[in-house]
């Protein structure tokens, strides 16, 4: 069973949409998630960071943890044609857990159309 | 700018033939990693360097090779081992290797075996 899963789409939504992306986990000793968004022949880039559980808004973006369901989201309101690229969840571990890494999911590629 | 710079952008190979990409960073970030990314499958660690002369490795280091001689730069070489060489290979670096920080990525290299 892999660390991290994530449905890698395609997914497809028209502009205005509200976008709902998740991750499953299987180790609770992961304390640390984010989301990067990744454009076509581009590298990763940080969108989201969250400790622990909880919520975190910024802008259209919101990132959910559920550490009791092992389950994240990542909702995208108002969604535009610029947010299409590829999504993904990553977490980690405190340093000295033998989960000394970031794993990642194998993301979801969204396309929004005008 | 501070960033992430690697190189080539775009590589051809022959079979049997081993290949050097280089990645340097001007964050002054400790911590540096090389990830490989095929269709579907996400990020995939290769090898990860927390300090300056120490290395580990990854989920798929067989074939590869790499050094870390300077804190800046942290060169990866895909050898004639590696069987599946034709692959996005992206270099990143975080300011520690707690893996509680963001990692920031290059804009990756794309290498083709033929």
């Amino acid at each position: 069973q892999k660390e991290v899963e994530q449905d890698p789409g395609p997914l497809s939504v028209p502009e205005g949409a509200i976008v709902s992306l998740n991750c499953t986990y299987s180790n609770s000793a992961f304390q640390y998630f984010m989301w990067y968004r990744q454009y076509s022949r581009k590298g990763p880039e940080l969108l989201m960071y969250t400790y622990s559980s909880g919520n975190k808004e910024d802008g259209r973006f919101t990132a959910q943890v559920d550490k009791s369901s092992k389950y994240i989201s990542l909702f995208i309101r108002d969604s535009q044609p610029s947010d299409s690229a590829t999504y993904l969840c990553a977490m980690s571990a405190p340093r000295g857990s033998t989960l000394g890494r970031l794993y990642f999911g194998r993301g979801t590629q969204l396309t929004v159309w005008p | 700018d501070g960033g992430i710079t690697q190189s080539p952008k775009y590589l051809f190979r022959k079979e049997g033939q081993n290949v050097t990409l280089s990645c340097e960073q001007n964050l002054n970030h400790d911590a540096m990693y090389w990830y490989r990314q095929d269709p579907g499958q996400g990020l995939r660690l290769i090898y990860y360097s927390q300090i300056v002369n120490d290395f580990q490795k990854g989920d798929i280091a067989e074939g590869y090779s790499v050094s870390r001689e300077k804190k800046e730069s942290f060169p990866l070489t895909v050898t004639s081992a590696q069987k599946n060489p034709t692959a996005f290979y992206l270099c990143a670096s975080s300011k520690d290797g707690t893996n509680t920080g963001e990692l920031f990525f290059g804009e990756g290299s794309r290498l083709t075996v033929l």
